[in-house]
């Protein structure tokens, strides 16, 4: 059974710089997009980025210019580079699987279990 | 106007069934929708995905207590024969080119 896992997240000052790379177990990543979604304490799930099969990314708008997202697919790895980190990004980070290979605009059907980052001074 | 509402909290009795509910936005009724499940602890669990057709896809090893449905811009989920491990958090979900990957705010359901 494949499997998502994060790692890379931790205790930040603001204006700092973070990477948070998720590793897929059990199935290649490779035709599939990628995504990092959040949840900040109390809040709901928010869609941050996205990575295409081909290696185009999408980032939401509370996001744009301070995240960059990246794959590996010979390491079966995707990684999101993290800058000018504000109080706000504060979250639970999660990577998923979209759904469909191939499909950049689909549903999420794997989930990792989180990596927490907070931003604090 | 949100894209997609949801209420914030819905409860039922252990064995009995719930419906959630899940609104999208006048003009996107045509938008396939997806359910996922949140649990205090781990990371979300897809549920299923609905499409405008009406058909639909559930994730792996979901249970047949859980189903979905749609009628114009209403999505249902509806678990049956409520089990304590379905209390959790659950977030419809839809998508496209100009949305990019929208999330209800989620429904808070208690077993009692």
């Amino acid at each position: 059974e494949g499997q998502l896992l994060e790692s890379g997240g931790g205790l930040v000052h603001p204006g700092g710089t973070l990477r948070l790379s998720c590793a897929a177990s059990g199935f290649t990543l490779s035709g599939y997009a990628l995504s990092w979604v959040r949840q900040a304490p109390g809040k709901g799930l928010e869609w941050v980025a996205t990575i295409s099969p081909t290696g185009r990314g999408y980032y939401a708008e509370s996001v744009k210019g301070r995240l960059a997202i990246s794959r590996d697919n010979s390491k079966n790895w995707m990684s999101v580079e993290m800058n000018s980190l504000r109080v706000e990004d504060t979250a639970v980070y999660y990577c998923a699987k979209v759904l469909e290979r191939w499909l950049v605009q689909d549903t999420f059907d794997m989930w990792g279990q989180g990596t927490a980052v907070t931003v604090a001074s | 106007q949100s894209v997609l509402t949801q209420s914030p909290s819905a409860s039922a009795s252990l064995g009995a069934s719930v419906n959630l509910t899940c609104t999208l936005r006048s003009g996107l009724t045509n938008y396939a929708v997806a359910w996922h499940q949140k649990r205090p602890e781990g990371g979300p669990r897809f549920l299923m995905k609905v499409n405008s057709d009406g058909s639909h896809r559930k994730g792996d090893g979901i249970p047949d207590r859980f189903s979905g449905s749609r009628s114009g811009a209403e999505h249902y989920l509806t678990i049956s024969g409520l089990q304590s491990e379905d209390e959790a958090d659950y977030y419809c979900q839809t998508w496209s080119v100009d949305l990019s990957w929208v999330f209800g705010g989620g429904t808070k359901l208690t077993v009692l």
